[in-house]
């Protein structure tokens, strides 16, 4: 147990919908990092969070937002869903240079 | 910008076998190296990490990885495989501007009895 918590454990819906994806880092762990996991991309970092100010973009979608709340916890946002944002959603938390996985969101878009 | 290279996408070892795994990158600065290993439906569990201190790490379950800046390599071992082995590896760099990382595609361990 990496002490990341990551819910919902499983998220289906339908194309078009708007879901949020919730991350609970470490305890002390300032920093929140967002990865998608797809067959076809492999892992891919999204964004990262530092005390709640927006630290580093990846590869994030303009329909995909985050935010970091003075709780430290970390909310990803997917919109206007398509049939290719299903995949794997993972939070990590560090407090420098060693990040900790959460056991993921499953997102299946129908 | 950084970007790991894993050689091999399947690696297929009989119990009680050296594992090898193979791993590449390329930072424009001195990296941060990782291993994870991710078991079926599972998240993402930290093995090793080299942030440029000993060349050799030494990691959880038996792993090691060695450091060598001239073949810009992080190759992963261990001695004699066994059945809870088989799980996905990834390497991953970091550099210390932002820790963000960039993996390597994976490579998928299967242990023969």
């Amino acid at each position: 147990d990496s002490g990341v918590t990551q819910t919902p454990k499983h998220l289906i819906t339908a194309t078009g919908q708007r879901v949020t994806l919730r991350c609970s880092p470490r305890s002390g762990d300032l920093s929140v990092y967002w990865y998608q996991q797809s067959l076809d991309q492999g892992l891919q970092f999204l964004i990262q969070y530092y005390n709640g100010e927006e630290r580093a973009k990846g590869n994030i979608l303009e329909r995909f937002s985050a935010q970091q709340f003075p709780d430290l916890h970390s909310e990803l946002n997917l919109s206007s869903l398509e049939l290719g944002d299903s995949a794997l959603y993972f939070c990590a938390s560090s407090v420098q240079d060693t990040q900790y996985f959460g056991p993921g969101t499953r997102l299946t878009v129908l | 910008a950084q970007s790991v290279t894993q050689l091999g996408s399947h690696v297929s070892v009989s119990e009680g076998a050296l594992v090898l795994l193979r791993c590449n990158y390329s930072s424009s600065v001195p990296p941060y190296l990782f291993w994870y290993v991710q078991y079926p439906n599972q998240g993402l569990q930290l093995l090793l990490k080299y942030t440029s201190a000993a060349t050799l790490v030494k990691g959880i379950n038996g792993f090691e990885a060695e450091f060598k800046k001239s073949e810009t390599s992080f190759h992963l071992t261990k001695p004699s495989a066994h059945m809870r082995d088989a799980a996905e590896y990834f390497c991953a760099v970091s550099e210390s501007n932002d820790y963000k990382l960039s993996f390597g595609a994976g490579t998928t361990v299967t242990v023969r009895a």
